[in-house]
């Protein structure tokens, strides 16, 4: 099955700044989503973005969309502290019922 | 409000043990997934059940199996536990299975 590949492995930012990262996946998707871990709890559901759209806003957080590059960026704007925390992606497998995770990005913002 | 509960939070076995880890979900969805968690390996899936009875492996099925009786419910089974299950354990369930899935907040298991 496919994976999505989150770049970079790890982040630090001071509070205030925003932060973006990537994902990228190797074959056609029908949705991307993105979900954040906080430290040793389960998964909360961000953001899903379908394959025809390229741009989604909830809150301050904005998802790009790009097919032919077969990428995706997260972008966080005036981060918090709260917002420590790991950040995965993950791609429909066409023809299945279930979701690949990447390996995520783990993002530190310091007060 | 979406619930997922795991029975666990953290669970201490011994090798050779038979362990259940139990998943319960109060949305009336249709599909349940097992995941562990290893670092540097990501989400991995074990399991999944798209209807009561059915199951499905995923990428790791090995050493594993799993039990749908009734909907909300979806148990995991190590048949003999050995140290390389060590892991974080995570279920999710989704009302259409490539849709946003609901985790449960995980059972670290360590198997001695």
């Amino acid at each position: 099955s496919q994976q999505g590949e989150e770049d970079p492995q790890a982040l630090s930012i001071q509070e205030g700044e925003n932060a973006t990262m990537n994902c990228s996946y190797k074959t056609s998707i029908n949705n991307l989503q993105w979900y954040r871990q906080n430290s040793g709890r389960g998964l909360v559901h961000l953001i899903l973005i379908r394959s025809n759209e390229r741009e989604k806003h909830s809150g301050r957080l904005r998802v790009t969309l790009d097919t032919s590059k077969k990428s995706s960026s997260l972008l966080i704007t005036a981060s918090r502290a709260a917002d420590t925390a790991s950040y995965f992606c993950a791609t429909d497998d066409s023809g299945y019922s279930t979701l690949t995770f990447g390996k995520g990005t783990m993002l530190l913002v310091s007060p | 409000d979406v619930k997922v509960t795991q029975s666990s939070r953290y669970l201490v076995k011994r090798t050779g043990e038979k362990v259940f880890l139990e998943c319960v979900q109060d949305m009336d969805h249709e599909n349940m997934f097992w995941y562990r968690q290893d670092p540097g390996l990501g989400l991995r899936l074990i399991y999944f059940s798209y209807d009561v009875k059915m199951k499905e492996k995923g990428d790791i099925p090995e050493g594993y199996s799993v039990s749908r009786e009734k909907k909300e419910r979806f148990s995991l089974i190590l048949e003999s536990a050995s140290t390389n299950q060590t892991s974080m354990y995570l279920c999710a369930s989704s009302l259409l299975g490539p849709d946003t899935q609901y985790f449960g907040p995980g059972t670290r298991l360590t198997v001695l």
